[in-house]
């Protein structure tokens, strides 16, 4: 069965640091797409990333970094230098081959603390 | 190019009434998709519908229907309300069918049973 764990419920952090938001998943499918979305204050969730269980390459994009590791079935998230306006819940997120299932992860609170 | 939007934004019912719940797409997307968001199970997948069909339907009781019409618009509908069903639902749109790509999340209805 799949599953997304995100372990870490709440985070703080002081502004400019750095936080890794970490989630670990379980399937047995050999092809998945994992994601990651932000959930502001507001509600509605953001798309931040897709990857596909082939492509293992870490991926940057400005301040925020991924890092998708199969041997330990964790696909991780780095935001670098940590703003205000980072503080969301974050929710880790996979899909199986077929797209026909979607499975959140519990997210993580973010707070970065001005 | 305008958001996912969902009407009404809140609702109040009392145990046993219904409720719908609308959600109109991006332009030009032909999925649309229903989340649960509860403090409890957290963002739980209610179903997917593709080109007015429902390809794909979450673990929730019968109580929980939708449907989508020849302009991809969704309606989704709660019976015999519960007061578990206190939650805000999310719509999600997207170009493809099924849960390979990005997802456009809307703002979400938030319903409360009393």
């Amino acid at each position: 069965a799949q599953k997304v764990t995100q372990a870490q419920t709440e985070i703080s952090v002081v502004e400019k640091e750095d936080v890794t938001l970490d989630c670990v998943y379980e399937t047995r499918d050999t092809t998945y797409y994992l994601f990651w979305y932000k959930q502001p204050p507001s509600g509605e969730l953001v798309f931040l990333i897709r990857r596909n269980s082939f492509d293992e390459q870490n991926e940057i994009s400005g301040r925020y970094s991924w890092n998708f590791q199969k041997s330990t079935s964790s696909f991780n998230f780095t935001i670098t230098a940590s703003q205000v306006v980072d503080s969301a819940v974050y929710f880790c997120a996979l899909s199986d081959p077929t797209g026909n299932q979607f499975y959140f992860g519990t997210g993580t609170s973010l707070t970065v603390i001005p | 190019k305008a958001g996912v939007t969902q009407t009404p934004r809140y609702l109040i019912k009392t145990r046993g009434q219904q409720v719908t719940l609308s959600c109109s797409p991006i332009s030009g997307h032909r999925s649309v998709s229903w989340y649960q968001q509860t403090p409890g199970q957290g963002l739980q997948f209610l179903f997917e519908y593709f080109s007015e069909t429902q390809r794909n339907k979450g673990n929730f009781p019968g109580r929980f229907s939708g449907r989508q019409f020849s302009n991809s618009r969704s309606e989704m509908n709660v019976s015999t309300l519960e007061l578990g069903d206190s939650a805000l639902y999310l719509c999600a749109s997207s170009s493809g069918q099924g849960f390979r790509g990005e997802q456009f999340f809307g703002p979400g209805t938030r319903l409360t049973v009393l």
